[in-house]
């Protein structure tokens, strides 16, 4: 069964770091691209970043481009996104999803439980 | 960056009723868009993937069409569980796969 489960959210003051966690299991983790999708309180979803399977393809939103960072870790079957010089709109609940490939096809077919981030003094 | 408007942003309807959700794109995206449900406190759920493809699962009362700039999401007729929000999703060339803003669908 194809798991994503995601941890690292919390409370942080503006201007902080936070580096989020998306733990896969079930897949081939290292055959997938990977997503990092956010949804403000009452809000939409918003596509924040994506990594290609090597990890050597990464693209982001305008809106955190220069401030996070994504990466994984194929060995440990896992996905991160580090988030630095956090705002009060980065407040969200952040998901993770696995991005399915048939060719010429995508979509984000499996998703964590998100994990909220809270950004406030 | 390719935008996705969404219309309506919010829906009335009655269970049994047939109901169609519109999404546009700011350019050709071809048949690169995706349909997305989510219910409260959830993850979205995959329903559509290359506009008309249901995923596997999905009861077959919920059918995608179009090409292009415009998509519709159609739900034949209303079940109680269906009364949630809808997103619309371009994956067409390279990211940002940029979201509509959402269609919540109510009880009327």
């Amino acid at each position: 069964e194809v798991q994503l489960v995601e941890s690292g959210g919390g409370l942080v003051q503006p201007g902080g770091s936070l580096r989020l966690s998306c733990a896969a299991s079930g897949f081939t983790f290292s055959s997938y691209e990977m997503t990092w999708v956010r949804q403000a309180p009452g809000k939409g979803l918003e596509w924040v970043s994506y990594i290609n399977p090597s990890g050597n393809t990464k693209y982001y939103a305008d809106s955190v481009k220069g401030r996070f960072t994504i990466s994984r870790d194929n060995p440990k079957n896992s996905l991160y996104l580090q988030m630095n010089s956090l705002r009060g709109e980065d407040t969200a609940v952040y998901f993770c999803a696995r991005e399915k490939e048939i060719q010429p096809w995508e979509y984000f077919d499996y998703w964590g439980q998100g994990t909220l981030v809270t950004v406030s003094s | 960056d390719i935008q996705m408007t969404q219309s309506p942003s919010s829906l009335s309807a009655s269970v049994g009723d047939r109901v169609t959700i519109t999404c546009r794109a700011s350019q050709n995206i071809r048949s690169y868009l995706n349909w997305y449900q989510q219910k409260p406190g959830k993850a979205p759920k995959l329903l559509i993937y290359a506009a008309s493809s249901l995923q596997s699962g999905v009861p077959s009362r919920f059918s995608g069409s179009g090409s292009g700039t415009d998509f519709t999401l159609t739900i034949s007729s209303l079940q109680p569980e269906d009364f949630v929000t809808y997103y619309c999703q371009q994956s067409y060339s390279t990211p940002p796969y940029t979201f509509g803003q959402g269609t919540k669908l109510e009880i009327k």
